[in-house]
């Protein structure tokens, strides 16, 4: 089955421990995603990869980084947790955006974070 | 990069078309209108997408003006299971993508 899968799904921490979130995809995307969603607010998109080794920010890249070394996984870490870092993530992949517009991205189940 | 407008809410009767109009006005020629939905917290759903001529599929249909200063997302027989926020999303060149506010579409018996 095609999906993209997260872990956690769900993350009680503290301020200031080190945490990763896993993302991982079974289609052989090129692009990969994370985007945060806070109450009122729509998704705002972190970190993007186009492909393997290759990463940019998107509109809320502070306090987070992430790694492609692998097609398939994107991980997304948080160094040091901050309580405005609580939020629902999502992580999404797909063939490819912008110009060449072959078909939309898949998104993961999400994960929920919160930190105390 | 192009950025999208769209109306905050609106209801639509069951089984009547639901229109949900989307201003994207600073859209660069190359660029790709996309349509996605998420009901509750789940994961946003692909709709549809397009680049200026009219696209349909098993989901809905989408009309982009001649100037593509402007889309509509119709869903042509709304159920009570398309009650989502709707977002409409224009895609940059080089990946990164700009979700809009949405529109909370409620659909009711």
């Amino acid at each position: 089955e095609a999906q993209v899968t997260q872990n956690p799904r769900y993350l009680i921490t503290v301020t200031g421990k080190k945490l990763t979130v896993t993302c991982s995809q079974n289609m052989n995307h090129e692009y990969m995603s994370w985007y945060r969603q806070d109450p009122g607010l729509g998704l705002r998109q972190i970190y993007y990869s186009m492909n393997v080794e290759v990463t940019d920010k998107g509109d809320v890249p502070e306090g987070y980084k992430v790694s492609r070394k692998e097609k398939r996984n994107f991980p997304l870490i948080l160094e040091s947790p901050s309580p405005n870092q609580t939020s629902l993530y999502f992580c999404a992949s797909s063939f490819s955006v912008g110009t060449s517009g072959s078909g939309g991205q898949f998104f993961g189940p999400g994960t929920r974070l919160t930190v105390l | 990069d192009a950025k999208t407008t769209q109306p905050p809410s609106m209801d639509c009767a069951e089984g009547r078309a639901a229109n949900l109009p989307c201003n994207h006005s600073t859209i660069s020629g190359n660029e790709y209108v996309y349509w996605y939905r998420q009901i509750h917290s789940q994961g946003p759903q692909y709709i549809i997408h397009g680049l200026k001529n009219n696209e349909t599929n098993e989901m809905a249909s989408l009309i982009i003006t001649e100037d593509r200063k402007s889309s509509t997302l119709i869903l042509p027989h709304a159920t009570l299971r398309d009650t989502a926020v709707y977002y409409c999303i224009v895609a940059d060149s080089w990946g990164k993508l700009q979700f809009g506010a949405g529109t909370q579409v409620v659909v009711t018996p």
